[in-house]
């Protein structure tokens, strides 16, 4: 089993839905976590990061982390052709040197 | 502007070629890293380095070398010995305190 759980998808939805993204993980030490957007043939920029549990809103991007279930969630809102791209969920120990990342979700928002 | 410069973009090569991915940053991060990205696999770990002269294996280690002799620079030398070394290559960093990795642009590595 891995340490992290992601579908890959594709997920295709029109624009304007609110898009899900999750991950399971299996560490209870992980603490940090964080999503990534990757666009086609470029490297992953940083979209969200949390700590601990709890909920973080950065304008249509909403990031859950339930630790007692070991579960993760992005939520896009409003979404935007802009957005597709692949989804990218990472996470991290307390003083960890190394992220581990789910396999990423593929996104297409359709015009 | 501060950032993570790889190169090169693309590369193509013969088997039984050894090839060098460079890896440069500007942003004073301490830990350094490179990863390895298949579709549907997400990012694997291929070596990373916390500090100049010391570096630790991965989970993909087999195949790849890496040298890190200054702070700004962690090449990766990917061999004749990795078995299946077509991928995009991705180098990242982080400073000493921190949690998130800044990524550079990626490497896309064909053996033709």
């Amino acid at each position: 089993q891995k340490e992290v759980e992601q579908d890959p998808g594709p997920l295709s939805v029109p624009e304007g839905a609110i898009v899900s993204l999750n991950c399971t993980y299996s560490n209870s030490a992980f603490q940090y976590f964080m999503w990534y957007r990757q666009y086609s043939r470029k490297g992953p920029e940083l979209l969200m990061y949390t700590y601990s549990s709890g909920n973080k809103e950065d304008g249509r991007f909403t990031a859950q982390v339930d630790k007692s279930s070991k579960y993760i969630s992005l939520f896009i809102r409003d979404s935007q052709p802009s957005d597709s791209a692949t989804y990218l969920c990472a996470m991290t120990t307390d003083g960890g040197f190394k992220t581990i990342f789910g396999a990423g979700t593929r996104l297409f928002v359709k015009a | 502007d501060g950032g993570i410069t790889q190169s090169p973009k693309y590369l193509f090569r013969k088997e039984g070629q050894n090839v060098t991915l460079s890896c440069e940053q500007n942003l004073n991060h301490d830990a350094m890293y490179w990863y390895r990205q298949d579709p549907g696999q997400g990012l694997r770990l291929i070596y990373y380095s916390q500090i100049v002269n010391d570096f630790q294996k991965g989970d993909i280690a087999e195949g790849y070398s890496v040298s890190r002799e200054k702070k700004e620079s962690f090449p990766l030398t990917v061999t004749s010995a990795q078995k299946n070394p077509t991928a995009f290559y991705l180098c990242a960093s982080k400073s000493g305190g921190a949690n998130v990795l800044t990524f550079g642009a990626g490497s896309r590595l064909t053996v033709l």
